[in-house]
């Protein structure tokens, strides 16, 4: 059973462009949602997290939106640059546990 | 730099064989996370200690064990390794509990089974 997926494997959009990672999960007992940015030979990097009790969290260039309704949250990236090109994990957060989705790899061309 | 290391970086080794894998956490950090993460896949959560002790399991298989030390290092044990235990290991830590759920990542190792 996976909790939290990420139906797209990668995205690539055009520098200064909007790009947005979409993320669902099954498991409405979460109690934060956080998203990870991972370059090749390192580990994840914490990036931002939003309250389940909230809708919008916003950091600098990064905004998360949550849909509960839809069990549905997002990372929307403005303006996009080429260093954030990396693979981006979303994670729900639970007794403890974080659960991973499977990654999307996001590739910005200047 | 989270802080977190993890040796060795690279290890490569035969089927049927042992390994451990050894994961410093953050200065202070009583909590150690293991995940494996395969190809393809996102990161499966293995196990979490907590100032010594086994506080969580995940999807470890009976193969793998772990533990943390009185200095709070942890190792990561895998025996009889088969081909599909090829996989970055990650290690993470947090002080104590986070309400938030972040966590620190070590920088990996990856595991090649021949």
């Amino acid at each position: 059973d996976q909790q939290v997926k990420q139906n797209s494997p990668s995205l690539s959009v055009q520098e200064g462009r909007i790009s947005i990672l979409n993320c669902d999960y099954t498991n409405s007992m979460f109690d934060y949602f956080l998203w990870y940015k991972k370059y090749p030979a390192e580990g994840p990097t914490f990036l931002i997290s939003i309250s389940s009790i909230k809708d919008k969290n916003e950091d600098g260039r990064f905004t998360v939106f949550l849909n509960k309704s839809a069990k549905h949250l997002s990372l929307h990236i403005v303006p996009s640059q080429p260093g954030d090109s990396a693979v981006y994990f979303c994670a729900g957060y639970q007794g403890g546990k974080l659960i991973f989705g499977q990654g999307t790899e996001l590739s910005v061309k200047p | 730099d989270s802080g977190v290391t993890q040796t060795p970086k690279h290890l490569i080794t035969a089927t049927g064989q042992r390994v451990t894998l050894r994961c410093s956490p953050r200065s202070g950090d009583l909590s150690v996370y293991w995940y494996q993460q395969s190809l393809d896949q996102g990161l499966q959560f293995l196990i979490q200690y907590y100032n010594g002790e086994e506080r969580a399991k995940g999807n470890i298989l009976e193969r793998f064990s772990a533990q943390q030390f009185p200095d709070l290092h942890s190792e990561l044990n895998l025996s009889s390794l088969e081909l599909g235990d090829s996989a970055l290991y990650f290690c993470a830590s947090i002080p104590g509990t986070t309400p938030t759920g972040e966590q620190f990542f070590g920088p990996g190792t990856r595991l090649t089974v021949l």
